[in-house]
């Protein structure tokens, strides 16, 4: 079974300072991780993923995210962030080796990133 | 950028009635999934598709849902009795590969009055 665990449902920076959101996940096999972005009123954008490639995987926007197996974490980060990035981050995990491998993606709750001038 | 087109992108429906959720899916993909965002709450996995079967449902998916792929590019949901419940934002993805490759619609919100 496979679970995601965001640890905050809400972060506030300021403008140009760094965003960091924190993401734990569990997985009995190699897991993708994922990262995507919401958008008032809009759908699920994918902003990065890692699938056991390289474990800093870089995606759209400037944010990154680092795949740490020994601490089960897959964190979200931009040196510095802008007002257009306000919107609400879900971590995502899938198993491979599961179901026939049609067994869907499993969503964290979710954190609203918010942007203060 | 092929995407994933969901159509329409809001519905109002009284309660009791049916209702149909349309998605083309990206036209060389083979897994298809429906997914349900309660306003406020996170994304859940509804029903995966494949070979013009599903492939796996949770255990929100219960015999008021159905899914169908009635020609060679749709790809529906059907809630037979809306429920006040129902209302949420429903979300269609496909991929190539079994969970690889997701793309997701831009939803439809479903209302249910």
């Amino acid at each position: 079974a496979q679970s995601v665990t965001q640890l905050d449902s809400h972060v506030s920076v300021s403008e140009g300072t760094p965003v960091l959101l924190r993401c734990n996940y569990s997985s009995s096999y190699s897991p993708s991780l994922f990262w995507y972005v919401q958008h008032p009123n809009k759908g699920l954008q994918l902003l990065l993923k890692y699938t056991s490639a390289a474990t800093l995987v870089k995606g759209i926007n400037g944010f990154e995210a680092e795949f740490k197996k020994s601490e089960t974490s897959f964190h979200l980060t931009k040196p510095s962030a802008h007002m257009s990035d306000a919107a609400e981050y879900f971590c995502v995990v899938s198993d491979y080796g599961t179901g026939g491998g049609a067994d869907g993606l499993t969503f964290g709750k979710g954190t609203h990133l918010i942007i203060q001038p | 950028e092929p995407e994933v087109t969901q159509t329409p992108s809001h519905q109002v429906t009284q309660m009791g009635q049916e209702v149909i959720l349309r998605c083309v899916p990206i036209s060389n993909h083979l897994y298809f999934y429906w997914y349900r965002q309660i306003l406020g709450q996170k994304v859940e996995f509804l029903v995966s598709f494949y070979n013009n079967e599903i492939s796996e449902k949770s255990e929100i998916f219960d015999d008021q849902f159905s899914v169908e792929r009635p020609d060679g590019s749709n790809f529906t949901l059907k809630i037979r009795s809306t429920k006040l419940e129902d209302s949420a934002m429903y979300f269609c993805a496909s991929t190539p590969q079994g969970n690889y490759g997701y793309t997701f619609g831009s939803g439809t919100r479903l209302t249910v009055v």
